[in-house]
């Protein structure tokens, strides 16, 4: 398996709270993808970055934001969660090019807003 | 926009059954297509992929998929499915132009010992 962690792997939120979730990777692996999944939906892409300070939206962006200081670390935060946001979040690499390559997914965050 | 449709949301059946998953996609230009798999508690794995070349690719497991350009579809195959590979099957689609990998809604899929 990819080195790949998430964390928290469980949070229980409130709505308007401020959540950072974090995704690590010990593969050196240019690309980085935060996806959520939802019933009926299958992943749609949050964020994705190709490098380090270097960011991309996806289809769904919106009350969001990501930041990649480091290659390993790509971190997501909801600037104010809202229930809408209740969701698995995954979070996946890939080596080389964008998204037309294989991508390696972390074991996923389950995020519960109330 | 490209769109991804897998119609089966869930399929139930008894070990050594064969299984087919459909999966259409609406765009008509060049297209990667590639098949995961989450099993119960774990994350997504690749089971297998299609760049160019032979239209019948095979992966993990015993699992194969044919892309027939003329119908959009990129269809997984399995002849005899084993109890586990209960699981939920994801097919997704990336876009060159654009660059776009879209999911489709995944397949719940139980195999009954």
């Amino acid at each position: 398996d990819a080195g790949i962690t998430q964390s928290p792997r469980h949070k229980v939120t409130e709505t308007g709270t401020p959540v950072t979730l974090r995704c690590h990777q010990t593969e050196n692996h240019r690309y980085m993808y935060w996806y959520r999944q939802d019933p009926g939906h299958g992943l749609r892409l949050i964020h994705y970055s190709y490098g380090v300070k270097d960011t991309d939206k996806g289809e769904v962006s919106d009350g969001y934001s990501v930041s990649r200081s480091k290659t390993e670390d790509f971190l997501l935060t909801l600037e104010s969660a809202t229930s809408s946001q209740t969701s698995v979040y995954f979070c996946a690499i890939a080596p080389q090019r964008e998204l037309m390559d294989e991508q390696f997914f972390g074991p996923g965050t389950r995020l519960t807003v109330l | 926009a490209q769109s991804v449709s897998q119609h089966n949301h869930h399929v139930i059946l008894s070990e050594a059954a064969s299984l087919e998953l459909g999966c259409n996609y609406s765009y008509g230009g060049t297209v990667n297509l590639f098949w995961y798999v989450q099993y119960p508690g774990q994350h997504l794995q690749l089971l297998l992929k299609y760049f160019s070349g032979d239209p019948l690719v095979k992966g993990i497991k015993g699992f194969e998929a044919e892309f027939i350009k003329s119908k959009f579809s990129f269809n997984l195959r399995k002849p005899s499915v084993q109890w586990s590979d209960t699981a939920e099957y994801f097919c997704a689609v990336y876009q060159a132009a654009g660059n776009k990998l879209t999911f489709g809604g995944g397949t719940r899929v139980l195999v009954k010992p």
